[in-house]
């Protein structure tokens, strides 16, 4: 199973650009979320989704859109990159039913340079 | 609100030495606590979860960890550490009823010989 897979694992960017971090999920998983990593901060969520259709802000949702029109894709996209969000990026995604919704798989990461 | 604590930013350790990251967390409501491990360079890998039951909970590479109420802690331990074991370790929270995991900020384990 490939489980949570992130595209790209690297990407710079200038100022004012805007890009889409892919994250796709083959787990067939309701829900899905994105987090940034930075250093001395621990993850953060910016934004999540119980299911297709549906999506909600986390703690550090500004400058980031989502969408989820399918299950297994939650692409992030940023509109207009800043060098603030220069960071790590985590796609994960867990069961929305049992004790299986309590135990989210991550992705590998998508590391975000913004010049 | 939640929150999770991680005093140690960074534990060094020598080789079979063994090792304890501490972990409290905050939170009004009953909550569900966990043990994520990150390798250079890698993704998130739960180590182990405390869901309900035994308040003593094993994990995967030899790894505990211990879930105490009253200090409102879950201390992660190993009794000796393999050089393998260098990376950062993350513990997290969750509400029960709720999926939202909120993380501490992370503690690097760095293993020398």
């Amino acid at each position: 199973n490939a489980g949570v897979t992130q595209t790209p694992k690297f990407q710079v960017l200038k100022t004012g650009q805007s890009m889409t971090l892919q994250c796709a999920q083959d787990m067939n998983h309701e829900y899905m979320s994105w987090y940034r990593q930075d250093p001395g901060m621990g993850l953060r969520l910016i934004h999540y989704s119980v299911g297709a259709g549906i999506t909600d802000q986390g703690e550090v949702p500004n400058g980031y859109n989502v969408s989820r029109s399918t299950t297994e894709d939650f692409p992030l996209r940023l509109l207009s990159a800043a060098p603030s969000q220069t960071s790590v990026y985590f796609c994960a995604s867990s069961s929305a039913s049992g004790w299986g919704r309590n135990i989210q798989y991550f992705g590998a990461g998508t590391r975000l340079s913004v010049l | 609100a939640q929150s999770v604590t991680q005093l140690d930013s960074q534990v060094p350790v020598f080789e079979e030495a063994p090792v304890e990251l501490r972990c409290n967390y905050s939170s009004s409501v009953s909550v569900y606590l966990f043990w994520y491990v990150q390798y250079p360079n890698q993704g998130l890998q739960l180590l182990l979860k405390y869901l309900s039951g035994s308040t003593l909970v094993k994990g995967i590479n030899g790894f505990e960890a211990e879930f105490n109420k009253s200090q409102t802690s879950f201390h992660l331990r190993k009794p000796s550490v393999h050089i393998s074991d260098t990376a950062e370790y993350f513990c997290a929270t969750m509400n029960t009823g709720f999926q939202k995991l909120v993380f501490g900020t992370g503690t690097r384990l760095l293993v020398s010989p």
